[in-house]
């Protein structure tokens, strides 16, 4: 298993600010995933970061709205750009086991007001 | 691409009653099953998993038969308990990417 934290936990941010979350994990990873978990609805994954390349988005995520960083194969970072209310999630940072499943973090609560 | 189809809830039920949520799944391959459950409150856990077919996963009462032939994984538990109210996700991975898809999610409150 995996111990992930992520930080903040939750935030309140204006429209048109940006956030980045942060996302710590115990152990090395070569990859870490980054999902959005609107309100009452399921997880969409939003990219792949890998470490030393550009992260893999997802179809209808864009590196401009979302930016990643992956210095290292501990920790990882998701940008919100240039937010809308529409924005206003839980974003979720997990790993990979050893048998497919995924470990998530506590999640970051954003709400953009 | 891979899908998966939870039944739609919300699921009420009263304490000690029989639960199924059924989940259904669309890949190529063989994928390993999964479901998770997010208690009130708190981050997405792993309940119970299967990586081939007729492979049983079970915990914590609950069990969950990997059907390839119906490509079913439905999610069962013969007593629920108040404490089980959560949110129940089934999903699945299919490749070596690491990288998971789930089903919408089934609210389930149990009463006591």
């Amino acid at each position: 298993s995996a111990v992930i934290s992520q930080k903040p936990s939750r935030d309140i941010c204006q429209r048109g600010t940006s956030l980045t979350i942060q996302c710590q994990v115990d152990s090395q990873v070569t990859m870490m995933f980054w999902y959005r978990q609107q309100p009452g609805q399921s997880l969409t994954l939003i990219a792949t970061a890998n470490q030393g390349s550009e992260a893999t988005y997802e179809s209808g995520f864009v590196i401009d709205k979302f930016p990643i960083s992956r210095p290292n194969l501990t920790f990882s970072t998701l940008t919100v750009s240039n937010m809308s209310p529409e924005d206003s999630s839980i974003y979720l940072c997990s790993v990979t086991g050893t048998g497919g499943e995924q470990y998530f973090g506590p999640g970051t609560r954003l709400t953009v007001t | 691409g891979d899908s998966v189809t939870q039944m739609e809830g919300p699921v009420t039920l009263s304490e000690e009653a029989f639960l199924t949520i059924n989940c259904t799944y669309t890949a190529t391959g063989y994928p390993s099953l999964f479901w998770y459950v997010q208690y009130p409150g708190e981050g997405l856990q792993l309940l119970l998993k299967a990586t081939k077919a007729d492979d049983k996963g079970s915990n914590k009462g609950f069990e969950a038969t990997y059907r390839k032939e119906t490509t079913s994984f439905h999610l069962e538990k013969g007593s629920v308990q108040v404490s089980d109210s959560a949110v129940y996700f089934c999903a699945l991975s299919n490749t070596n990417a690491g990288k998971s898809t789930f089903g919408d999610g089934t609210t389930l409150t149990v009463k006591p």
